[in-house]
């Protein structure tokens, strides 16, 4: 089935610790996503990106950093930079630039928690 | 700027109640696309309805029904006949064809109650 597969599903992460979340997709969707959510708010825009070896910052990309060496690959690290990243992180796709109007598909998410 | 505001925060219900979830946007733009999406416990966004700018048209898909009016920029959705199973937050967006992006509002949560 395809889909968008998003590990680990829950994550710790030390103080001064650079973590990284996987996101997997096998839509062949061209742009990929990452979301932040916390309680009670809407899902804010981390990162984008439209086609693969590109990418945009979204409204939130202050401590985070991606990469998007592969079409179906979009890792989110986490850096120490983030003093806050107790969250729950979500990854989407679709079919890219220009297709906004196409519904984005999310994966399962993943809870990171600070120890 | 293009806005999303989902006024309700949470609501609860009692099992085979109709609710209504609110929706306004705002944008400039004559052309866009409004979204719901329901979230279940699980965490994983599910994608429910789109309905672009030209079409005014309502829409029902068994106990679920969407109200979209330009004139008042609202796309509001119906339950009817809750249940347990329609718990979750559910999420209005709106798209912004400029950047690619999508406008989320801050979601409702919907308990049904047995």
């Amino acid at each position: 089935d395809g889909g968008i597969t998003q590990s680990p599903k829950y994550l710790f992460r030390k103080e001064g610790q650079n973590v990284t979340l996987s996101c997997e997709q096998n839509l062949n969707h061209d742009a990929m996503y990452w979301y932040r959510q916390d309680p009670g708010q809407g899902l804010r825009l981390i990162y984008y990106s439209q086609i693969v070896n590109d990418f945009q910052k979204g409204d939130i990309a202050e401590g985070y950093s991606v990469s998007r060496e592969k079409k179906e690959s979009f890792p989110l690290t986490v850096t120490s930079a983030q003093k806050n990243p107790t969250a729950f992180y979500l990854c989407a796709s679709n079919g890219g630039q220009g297709k906004t109007y196409q519904p984005q598909h999310f994966g399962d998410g993943t809870r990171l928690s600070i120890l | 700027a293009q806005k999303v505001t989902q006024a309700q925060t949470e609501i609860s219900v009692v099992e085979k109640e109709d609710v209504t979830l609110d929706c306004v946007y705002e944008t400039r733009d004559t052309t866009y696309y409004l979204f719901w999406y329901k979230q279940p416990p699980s965490g994983e966004l599910v994608f429910l309805i789109r309905r672009n700018s030209f079409d005014e048209q309502n829409e029902i898909s068994g106990r679920y029904s969407w109200n979209f009016q330009k004139s008042t920029s609202s796309f509001n959705f119906t339950i009817t006949a809750s249940q347990v199973v329609d718990s979750a937050v559910y999420f209005c967006a709106l798209s912004d064809l400029n950047t690619d992006k999508l406008i989320f509002g801050t979601g409702t949560r919907l308990q049904v109650f047995p």
